[in-house]
């Protein structure tokens, strides 16, 4: 099956604790995003990555560090200084830095 | 940057009658709009877009329409089922920029 995949479904999260999100797409896009949403709130971005190896922060990038050292894969690392990191995570990819973004089933973080 | 509105927050239809979500943005530079529907817990899936040299697109029972001038976009759904009800998403894009602006959702229930 081709697509976008995101694991784990669920995560929790300990008070000073980093965090990491995986995403892996078999569908040879270039682009990969990050999205953080909230209940009845849209999507906003937090960081993109055009190309392996180059990423951009979005509009919410404090808190949060990504890595792209291959084109399939996409992580998304939560770290203590995130002091709100509640919500629903979502990645998604598009063929080209033009292209339509697909998304993937999300992972829930929550706090303990 | 882009700012995207829409409307309204919450769409209830009874079954077989249309619905009707509208958005407006403001950077004239956009020229991708696509819709996006997402189930309770799960990723935003992809069901129709719109480019701006194109005034309006149908598939089956789902339309969009774009007015360039006025800077707005709607998703018309004729014939609602049950399965339509979900939380709809508009975005809009300039291709060059890459990233979407999303609007902030509306949560739409088709009453059998």
């Amino acid at each position: 099956d081709g697509g976008i995949t995101q694991s784990p479904k669920y995560l929790f999260r300990k008070e000073g604790q980093n965090v990491t999100l995986s995403c892996e797409q078999n569908l040879n896009h270039d682009a990969m995003y990050w999205y953080r949403q909230d209940p009845g709130q849209g999507l906003r971005l937090i960081y993109y990555s055009q190309i392996v190896n180059d990423f951009q922060k979005g509009d919410i990038a404090e808190g949060y560090s990504v890595s792209r050292e291959k084109k399939e894969s996409f992580p998304l690392t939560v770290t203590s200084a995130q002091k709100n990191p509640t919500a629903f995570y979502l990645c998604a990819s598009s063929p080209s830095w033009a292209g339509t973004q697909y998304f993937g089933p999300g992972t829930r973080l929550l706090v303990l | 940057g882009e700012n995207v509105e829409q409307h309204p927050s919450t769409l209830s239809v009874q079954e077989g009658d249309s619905a009707v979500i509208k958005c407006t943005y403001s950077d004239s530079a956009s020229n991708y709009f696509p819709w996006y529907k997402q189930e309770l817990g799960k990723g935003p899936q992809l069901i129709i877009d719109i480019r701006s040299n194109v005034g309006e697109k149908k598939d089956q029972r789902i339309a969009v329409t774009l007015n360039k001038t006025a800077k707005h976009f709607s998703l018309h759904i004729t014939e609602t089922q049950p399965e339509d009800s979900a939380v709809y998403f508009c975005a809009a894009r300039y291709t060059n920029a890459g990233k979407s602006t999303f609007g902030d959702g509306t949560t739409l229930t088709v009453k059998p």
